[in-house]
């Protein structure tokens, strides 16, 4: 069974700071990886994937994230956080041509401080 | 690209009535819709699949008299919430694939439904 495990329920960051948010998940296969964001009372807005190649993932908004298959982590960073980044961050695991079936994690909320 | 729509964004209704809620995909065909349903400060939970023209596949525990999915176009799936009681409010969220890869799914802006 796959699942997705995000250990931050809340991170605090002063804008202009680094981001780092954990995911680590269980997978049979080799999995497809997601980033989403969501703005409250919003939908869902992909950040970036992973399916294969360059386990460095470049996204929008300046985010990026890296696939470690050793530590069964996609961890996204953001070098410098603005007070537009604070929402609801979710990472997702998926099988290759059924992306409905993904797995989703608890999220992590991030509020950024001015 | 891969714009998808949902309508209403919130709807309010009584007990015992009936709330249909669109999705739609405005710039690409997706034959797979999905909907999710989301209580506050948890995760997405997975209700159905839905494919065009066929019946939707429904996930364990949900009860597929009460939600009813039509997805009759390429372009449009949508849910019947029927005989809707309280602990039916929820955010609805639903999803689609393009037809020419199912990899990626993108969602919808949401429908927050509250049954007083």
């Amino acid at each position: 069974a796959q699942s997705v495990t995000q250990p931050d329920i809340h991170i605090t960051v002063s804008e202009g700071a680094s981001l780092e948010l954990r995911c680590n998940y269980s997978y049979g296969a080799t999995p497809y990886l997601f980033w989403y964001v969501q703005s409250p009372g919003q939908g869902l807005q992909l950040l970036l994937k992973y399916f294969s190649g360059d386990t460095l993932v470049q996204g929008i908004k300046g985010f990026e994230a890296e696939f470690k298959r050793s530590q069964s982590s996609f961890n996204l960073r953001k070098p410098s956080v603005h007070w537009s980044d604070a929402a609801e961050y979710f990472c997702a695991v998926g099988a290759k041509g059924n992306a409905g079936k993904s797995t989703f994690g608890d999220g992590t909320t991030l509020t950024v401080k001015p | 690209g891969a714009v998808v729509s949902q309508h209403p964004s919130r709807v309010i209704c009584k007990s015992g009535t009936s709330v249909k809620i669109e999705c739609r995909s405005l710039d690409f065909q997706a034959t797979t819709m999905f909907w999710y349903r989301q209580f506050p400060k948890q995760s997405l939970m997975l209700m159905a699949t839905s494919n065009e023209g066929s019946k939707a596949t429904y996930e364990q525990g949900v009860e597929k008299d009460k939600f009813l999915i039509n997805h009759a176009s390429l372009t449009l799936s949508t849910l019947t919430v029927t005989s809707a009681h309280p602990e039916d409010s929820s955010f609805y969220i639903c999803s689609a694939c393009g037809t020419r890869s199912t990899d990626t799914q993108y969602f919808g802006p949401g429908t927050r439904l509250t049954v007083l």
